[in-house]
């Protein structure tokens, strides 16, 4: 069965600090890969993807995400935190039905 | 551009009361479409989705159901509302593969 894992349902940063959100999937997992972001009572707004070519994809507001085959993982990356990045975070992947990691919940602190 | 418009935003009703969500989709053709519930505290449930005018197929047994009267229309239906089905709704459309899916701004629905 496809699966796709966050580790860490929060993760709490100061900000102008690293934000890693960690994912990694299930082999069976179609080599399509996205990440989401959802502010509260919102919809889910793509923030990057990746399908093929470069391993290494950019987004929006500054965010990037790493895919490691050889290690199953896709993990969200920004250098520097923003309060305005404070929100919930999916990790999703597949193709016409697509397998959502049960989300991270990002703070961002003063 | 392609838009996705889904409502109403909000939603309170009583138990045993009808249902009807809608979602349409602008700007493309035969798009798959999907609904997605989000329950407190808990990550995204796939409930139906469809890859074309009057195809549904149903993720999880429930007293909810789906229909897809037109190429870009997408319902969500119960006859009779339990509390259990309050919740974020959540109406999604894709042009399949990599493509991902875009979201509409979702239903807050409150079963009293």
């Amino acid at each position: 069965a496809q699966s796709v894992t966050q580790l860490g349902s929060h993760v709490s940063v100061s900000e102008g600090a690293l934000v890693l959100l960690r994912c990694n999937y299930s082999s069976s997992v179609p080599p399509y890969l996205f990440w989401y972001v959802q502010y509260p009572n919102q919809g889910l707004q793509l923030l990057l993807k990746y399908t093929t070519g470069a391993t290494l994809v950019k987004g929006i507001n500054g965010f990037e995400a790493e895919f490691k085959k050889s290690e199953t993982s896709f993990h969200l990356t920004k250098p520097s935190a923003h309060m305005s990045d404070a929100a919930e975070y999916f990790c999703v992947g597949g193709g016409n039905k697509l397998t959502f990691g049960t989300g991270t919940q990002l703070k961002v602190e003063l | 551009s392609q838009t996705i418009h889904q409502w109403p935003a909000t939603l309170v009703q009583p138990v045993g009361s009808p249902l009807s969500l809608e979602c349409t989709v602008e700007g493309t053709s035969n798009p798959n479409l999907y609904w997605y519930r989000q329950a407190a505290g808990r990550g995204l449930q796939l409930l139906f989705y469809s890859v074309g005018i009057g195809q549904i197929s149903s993720e999880v047994p429930q007293n909810l159901s789906a229909s897809r009267p037109q190429d870009r229309q997408f319902i969500l239906s119960s006859k009779k509302l339990l509390l259990s089905d309050s919740g974020f709704y959540l109406c999604a459309w894709s042009a399949g593969g990599g493509y991902g899916y875009t979201f509409g701004s979702g239903t807050r629905l409150t079963v009293v």
